[in-house]
């Protein structure tokens, strides 16, 4: 059984105080890592798809990166509009789509 | 516009009383799937479909049903819903399960 985990669980950063938001998974054949933000009240967002281990991505102030076992979203001088939920998820050789629980950031101006 | 149409947005409904929650998207994609999202259980997958009349089941499926009679179309169903299946429900579709996911806005379903 494919399954994730996200650390924290909530996260509060001053503006500009760069931080790691961390995804930890198992799963059968990876397919795919996916990160996705969600504000309150609306769906999923997309950001990254990952691949395969040492693959990085970059947009904006977010950067994701991935290893064997987990997955890291850092956030580089955040601002307040960079205030969501962050959601991890995986595909596995199933086909299916197993999400984390979620990182809640709250970046303070 | 891409996007993906879930209706309705809101319903409040009595326990046993059939309901349907449709999602409709217009990217020609071959991947839709179903979930709920649960404080402190997230989102989790109830039913997807990869292409027009296979479906599967996701990790929470009892209680639900879906069809995928044209490809824009992915139904869900609640033949004879009760109070746990009270939640926010999230149609996805995609061009495959590995690909980039587009979610509709939400459903908030309320059974009583």
């Amino acid at each position: 059984e494919d399954q994730v985990t996200q650390s924290p669980e909530a996260l509060r950063l001053q503006e500009g105080e760069s931080s790691s938001l961390n995804c930890s998974y198992t799963v059968s054949g990876l397919r795919g890592l996916f990160w996705y933000r969600q504000d309150p009240g609306k769906g999923p967002e997309f950001l990254f798809t990952l691949y395969s281990a040492g693959e990085e991505k970059e947009k904006e102030r977010l950067k994701a990166t991935l290893t064997k076992k987990e997955s890291f979203l850092h956030i580089t001088a955040p601002k307040p509009e960079d205030s969501a939920t962050y959601l991890c998820a995986v595909c596995g050789a199933g086909n299916m789509l197993t999400f984390g629980g979620g990182t809640r950031l709250m970046v303070k101006p | 516009e891409a996007q993906v149409t879930q209706n309705p947005r809101y319903l409040i409904t009595v326990t046993g009383k059939k309901l349907t929650v449709t999602c409709s998207q217009n990217m020609n994609h071959e991947y839709m799937s179903w979930y709920r999202q649960d404080p402190g259980l997230g989102l989790r997958q109830i039913y997807y479909s990869m292409n027009v009349e296979v479906t599967d089941k996701g990790d929470v499926p009892e209680g639900y049903k879906v069809s995928r009679k044209e490809k824009r179309n992915f139904p869900l169903i609640l033949e004879s819903p009760s109070p746990n299946q009270t939640s926010l429900y999230f149609c996805a579709s995609s061009y495959s399960g590995n690909t980039e996911a587009f979610f509709g806005q939400g459903t908030r379903l309320t059974v009583v």
